[in-house]
């Protein structure tokens, strides 16, 4: 059985604050990663794809690392504000279209 | 194009009662997948469609549940009768065939209650 792992679960920080959470996944047969963010009420919306070791992303104030030797990615966002609250889901492809996701790190920012 | 939608938003519903809930993927879309969304089990897959035939049904809890996707614009998932652990947001999603790495793109859920 295919398991993504993600930590923390939940993480609450103050406005303006870094803050960075990982994703752990199965370095072996590595194909590529999903980031998805999703905001309540909303549709989980595609922040990155990232397919090749040491890969990094960024989009605006979000970041993104891989290292799929380890089985890992990190997700960084630098000076976090409230509209970065969120819960962060990432995604391995897990046989033929299918994608696992971990359970998420639920985000707050608080102002 | 309008995303992928799904209908209702919101259902709130009697345990016993059978509830329907739909989806219209992206237009040119060929894979359509339902998931449910829980606080003990995070986002699950429950069913996918490619070019409307069902591929994998592994993740449907059991026979309350089915899945239907008469044509490519339109499928839904129907729990009868329904539970109070039913409970939950299900998403529906779809994917571009063009695009690589099994990006899906997601719909905005319905919440479901049973009470």
């Amino acid at each position: 059985i295919l398991n993504v792992e993600q930590s923390p679960q939940s993480l609450h920080v103050q406005e303006g604050d870094s803050t960075n959470f990982t994703c752990s996944f199965p370095s072996s047969n590595f194909y590529a990663l999903h980031w998805y963010r999703w905001e309540t009420a909303k549709s989980p919306e595609a922040l990155f794809v990232m397919t090749l070791n040491g890969d990094e992303k960024k989009k605006g104030r979000i970041s993104a690392t891989l290292n799929t030797k380890e089985g890992y990615s990190y997700l960084y966002i630098k000076g976090s504000q409230p509209e970065d609250s969120a819960t962060y889901l990432c995604a391995f492809p897990g046989g033929s279209e299918k994608l696992v996701f971990g359970k998420g790190t639920k985000l707050t920012v608080n102002p | 194009d309008a995303g992928v939608i799904q209908s209702p938003r919101h259902e709130v519903t009697e345990m016993g009662q059978e509830v329907t809930l739909r989806c219209k993927p992206i237009s040119g879309h060929n894979s359509l997948f339902w998931y449910r969304q829980t606080m003990m089990r995070g986002l699950e897959l429950l069913i996918y469609f490619n070019n409307n035939v069902p591929i994998d049904d592994s993740g449907m809890p059991e026979d309350r549940f089915s899945a239907k996707m008469p044509n490519a614009s339109f499928s839904t998932l129907k729990i009868q009768p329904s539970e109070p652990r039913d409970s939950a947001v299900y998403f529906c999603a779809s994917r571009d065939p063009n695009r690589l790495y099994n990006e899906q793109f997601f719909g905005p859920g319905t919440r479901l209650t049973v009470l």
